[in-house]
């Protein structure tokens, strides 16, 4: 089975651009979510799809946005970017495991540099 | 939601076991114990899954006690290729928050 990949890997944007990350989850997964990684905030959850509704979100400004589509591939948009939006961004796609918990499955992630 | 507090680094050497402990005061009844193991630039990798007492995979193990309110993540008999970032998360698929982590560096 192929793991989650996502697109594009390496990513330099300036200040006030927009930028448009893609995730594909494992096949069968239907819950993906976003994740933003800093040196400084360590790894903070953004937002969690499922069945193309947004489920849970965490505590970002509304410049971040997502969507997921009925092939359960998902996209985060980030608009008006800041300095600080630089950030690796990695997405996971989940499976509820057969005693109950579940496993989240963790792509490459999106290097995004911000300039 | 249930925070997770584990120490920011440990040193051990090849060969040796690595206990890494981690409390969570205020586990809900609901939640698991998750591990998983970040290499520099990729994505958190999974490790071991449980709910009480042991689990057991090819990897590690995860000893929870009675009370819920620790876990210790055991990786026996560690390599260089070991080093990294073990994150323990505590919660529900949908409520779930990554601490600081504990960056295990394993010395030759």
């Amino acid at each position: 089975k192929a793991g989650v990949t996502q697109t594009p890997r390496y990513l330099i944007k300036t200040r006030g651009q927009q930028v448009t990350l893609s995730c594909s989850p494992i096949s069968g997964h239907r819950s993906v979510s976003w994740y933003q990684q800093t040196p400084g905030q360590g790894l903070q959850f953004l937002f969690e799809y499922f069945s193309e509704t947004q489920r849970n979100k965490g505590n970002f400004p509304g410049r971040f946005s997502g969507r997921q589509f009925s092939n359960s591939r998902s996209e985060m948009n980030v608009s008006t970017l800041e300095l600080g939006d630089s950030a690796l961004y990695l997405c996971a796609s989940s499976v509820i495991q057969r005693g109950g918990g579940y496993e989240q499955y963790f792509g490459p992630g999106t290097r995004l540099t911000v300039t | 939601l249930a925070k997770t507090t584990q120490p920011i680094s440990m040193d051990s050497y090849e060969g040796q076991e690595v206990n890494i402990t981690c409390s969570h005061n205020n586990i809900a009844t609901n939640d698991y114990i998750t591990w998983y193991q970040q290499f520099p630039s990729q994505g958190p990798r999974f490790i071991i899954q449980g709910y009480k007492t042991k689990v057991t995979n090819e990897v590690a193990s995860l000893f929870i006690p009675a009370d819920r309110k620790s876990s210790t993540l055991s990786l026996p008999r560690v390599s260089l290729s070991d080093t990294a970032v073990y994150y323990c998360l505590v919660g529900e698929r949908d409520k779930i928050i990554f601490g600081k982590g504990t960056r295990l560096h394993i010395l030759p």
